[in-house]
């Protein structure tokens, strides 16, 4: 069946960066745009950016602009969201979502990442 | 930047029609979708291309827009459908970049 399988919880200093990992199965990886959403404890959901599988070609939130970077390994079916120069407010749940052609929406999410930043 | 907006709660008895809007000036040029999160689950989408349900969703999940607000509509509520609701588009100034409304917690009564 179609998953997303997201690596497990991190926990991070202040100024550090984190990679998260997104490891797809179940359907062809290069079929789909990945999103990376995020979510503070107790808040909202927060759109970071996406990537293309197939290209490459990123698409940023301006927020994360120059803090993120999304790339993605064909070979492995695997998708990667690395975040730099942590702070406490990038306390949250880290999602990947697979994005279906055509405009039908996030159809199938990852797990989930905690990912917690604490000195 | 853009925004979409939502109420915070809406609360409805079982049985009833809970209603959920969300106004964005880019929604009469945008597809909108919805998204259902319980408690420390992942979201599920519950409506695509502001009205199409994926399958697998029950049937009174509903969507439909009307100028710069789109609505979901769930008729005869069921307790189960007590989460949160979040609307998702684009932006319309060419980055395509995603939006997600605020959400809105559905208390079932």
């Amino acid at each position: 069946q179609v998953q997303l399988v997201q690596s497990g919880a991190e926990v991070k200093k202040p100024g550090a960066s984190v990679k998260v990992s997104c490891k797809a199965s179940g359907y062809t990886f290069t079929d789909y745009s990945m999103h990376w959403v995020r979510q503070a404890p107790g808040q909202g959901l927060e759109w970071m950016g996406r990537i293309n599988p197939y290209s490459g070609g990123t698409n940023y939130a301006q927020k994360f602009q120059g803090r993120v970077t999304m790339t993605r390994d064909t070979s492995i079916s695997t998708a990667y969201m690395d975040l730099s120069r942590l702070r406490s407010d990038d306390t949250a749940v880290y999602y990947c979502a697979r994005d279906a052609p055509g405009g039908y929406g996030m159809d199938v999410w990852g797990q989930g990442t905690t990912v917690t930043v604490s000195s | 930047s853009y925004e979409l907006t939502q109420p915070p709660s809406v609360s409805v008895s079982p049985g009833q029609t809970a209603r959920i809007t969300c106004s964005g000036d880019a929604l009469p040029k945008q597809y909108a979708y919805w998204y259902q999160q319980k408690p420390g689950q992942a979201p599920i989408m519950v409506i695509y291309k502001d009205s199409e349900r994926p399958s697998g969703i029950p049937e009174r999940f509903s969507g439909s827009s009307s100028g710069t607000t789109v609505t979901l509509t769930i008729s005869g509520v069921q307790a189960e459908d007590e989460a949160d609701y979040y609307c998702q588009s684009e932006d319309s100034d060419g980055f395509s970049h995603v939006v997600f409304g605020g959400g809105t917690k559905v208390t079932v009564l």
